[in-house]
C-alpha cells in the first residue's frame, strides 16, 4: 500500500507561504493525493486533492512533481488560524478508506 | 461547522459498560464514517456504511458494532469497554458512494473517557 512521509512539525510566520512536503514514492499511477488538516481536537477538515497535475482552491495550492513521488501543500498566506496538524493521505487500489498518518504539526507564529 | 453532528460530545463511563454513539450525516450525504483518535493511535479508521449497508471495515474490534438506519443517520456501539477505548471518536459523512475521492465531512467528535 502506499505509504506518505512528511516531517513531524514546521514553524512559519504569519502572512508567509507555508510550504508543506509530503513524499509519496510507492504511489502507484491512479491513486490521488489528499490533504486534510486538524485543529486542535477537532474533525479533520478537507483541504485538497489531486492526481499529477497542479490544483488550486480557496485554501490551498498542491503542487505535485512529475514523477508523482512527492508533492507539496502550499498555503499562501499563513494565518495564526492555520496552525494545525496537516495530513498528507495517498488512497489505494479500490480501497474506500482514507489512513492518517502522523501527519506535520504547523504553527504558525505573528 | 460541517453539517455533521455527534451526540453526546462527552461521554464518562466505567469499564466493563456499554455506550452508544450517535452521528447525524450532512443533508443528502449517504455516506458515513467512523474513526478513532486515541494519543498513541492516532486517526483509525473503524468502519463505513453507504446508504444502510456495510462499506468497508477497519480496525474495528468485535466488540464494536455499527450501523445506519433509513433516515440515514448511524450509531456506534462500543461494549465491554476497556480503559484503552478511551478516545476521541468521529464521525463523518460524503456524498455518492463513498470513495476516498469523495470529500469526507467530519463531525465535532465524541470524547469517551473509560475509568
Amino acid at each position: 500500500d502506499a505509504k506518505t512521509t512528511q516531517p513531524p512539525s514546521m514553524d512559519c510566520a504569519e502572512g508567509r507561504a507555508a510550504n508543506l512536503p509530503c513524499n509519496h514514492s510507492t504511489i502507484s499511477g491512479n491513486e490521488y493525493v489528499y490533504w486534510y488538516r486538524q485543529i486542535h481536537s477537532q474533525g479533520p477538515q478537507y483541504i485538497i486533492h489531486g492526481l499529477k497535475n497542479n490544483e488550486t482552491n480557496e485554501m490551498a495550492s498542491l503542487i505535485i512533481t512529475e514523477d508523482r513521488k512527492s508533492s507539496t501543500l502550499i498555503l499562501p498566506h499563513a494565518t495564526l488560524r492555520d496552525t494545525a496538524v496537516y495530513y498528507c493521505i495517498v488512497e489505494w487500489g479500490s480501497n474506500y478508506k482514507l489512513t492518517f498518518g502522523k501527519g506535520t504539526l504547523l504553527t504558525v507564529n505573528p | 461547522d460541517s453539517g455533521v453532528t455527534q451526540t453526546p460530545k462527552h461521554l464518562i463511563t466505567a469499564t466493563g459498560q456499554r455506550v452508544t454513539l450517535r452521528c447525524s450525516p450532512r443533508s443528502g450525504d449517504l455516506s458515513v464514517y467512523w474513526y478513532q483518535q486515541s494519543l498513541d493511535q492516532g486517526l483509525q479508521f473503524l468502519i463505513q456504511y453507504y446508504n444502510g449497508e456495510e462499506r468497508a471495515k477497519g480496525n474495528i474490534l468485535e466488540r464494536f458494532s455499527a450501523q445506519q438506519f433509513p433516515d440515514l443517520h448511524s450509531e456506534l456501539n462500543l461494549s465491554s469497554l476497556e480503559l484503552g477505548d478511551s478516545a476521541l471518536y468521529f464521525c463523518a459523512s460524503s456524498a455518492g458512494t463513498g470513495t476516498p475521492r469523495d470529500t469526507q465531512y467530519f463531525g465535532p467528535g465524541t470524547r469517551l473517557t473509560v475509568l
